[in-house]
């Protein structure tokens, strides 16, 4: 199977700090991961996508200098949340695409509270 | 702009019964539907799938109906057990070079024992 490993599943930062979440691939090599970011009772909706080597695409309205994406490796993307401050609180997740019928995998999730 | 809807917030059925959930999409360029599942604080695990060029996927007791020229998808699930009750999300992608899924808002299933 096909397995999304995403650390921390929880945390908790002061405002103004940054915060690196990270996404893991462990059984399979994957060109693109994306990064969604899901409110309570509401859709997940997707911040940006992410591919090997090359620099994230990032959907409209989203800030790509506060939500950094780095993808260096074909099993590691990580999201940074940079000077966080209340209102990104949420729960962020990502998903790693294997080129498979339903290949898309899906990280636990992080739950980020900014106090 | 919402491309993928579920008009459906919550749907309760009984154990033993059928479970439908609909999803409608604006785009036409979507050409790959997925329904996931989804625990508080998880993240979704596929379901199934099913390509534009089919009508009809079945996986035991998942059955995904897709009515291109309704923009109309369907879940259905029979028989609906308990354990199935969770957020299901339709999404939505077009094969192009960026593969991204969008969701819909998602539809809260109960299946009362």
């Amino acid at each position: 199977g096909a397995v999304v490993s995403q650390h921390p599943s929880r945390v908790i930062c002061k405002s103004g700090t940054s915060v690196k979440i990270e996404c893991r691939s462990l059984d399979f090599q994957a060109t693109t991961m994306f990064w969604y970011r899901q409110f309570p009772k509401q859709s997940l909706m997707l911040m940006a996508t992410s591919n090997e080597g090359s620099k994230a695409t990032y959907e409209q309205g989203v800030e790509k200098d506060k939500f950094l994406i780095n993808h260096a490796s074909l099993t590691l993307s990580t999201l940074t949340v940079t000077s966080a401050h209340p209102e990104d609180s949420s729960f962020y997740i990502c998903s790693a695409r294997k080129a498979t019928v339903g290949g898309y995998t899906f990280g636990s999730g992080t739950r980020l509270t900014v106090v | 702009d919402q491309q993928v809807k579920q008009n459906s917030p919550s749907l309760s059925v009984q154990e033993g019964r059928i479970s439908i959930l609909n999803c409608d999409y604006t785009n036409s360029m979507f050409d790959y539907f997925l329904w996931y599942k989804k625990y508080p604080a998880e993240g979704p695990t596929f379901l199934i799938s099913i390509s534009s060029i089919k009508d009809k996927n079945e996986d035991g007791r998942f059955t995904v109906f897709l009515n291109k020229s309704a923009k109309h998808l369907s879940l259905h699930i029979v028989p609906s057990q308990p354990g199935d009750s969770a957020v299901y999300f339709c999404a939505a992608s077009v094969r192009d070079s960026s593969y991204k899924l969008i969701f819909g808002s998602g539809t809260r299933l109960l299946v009362r024992p």
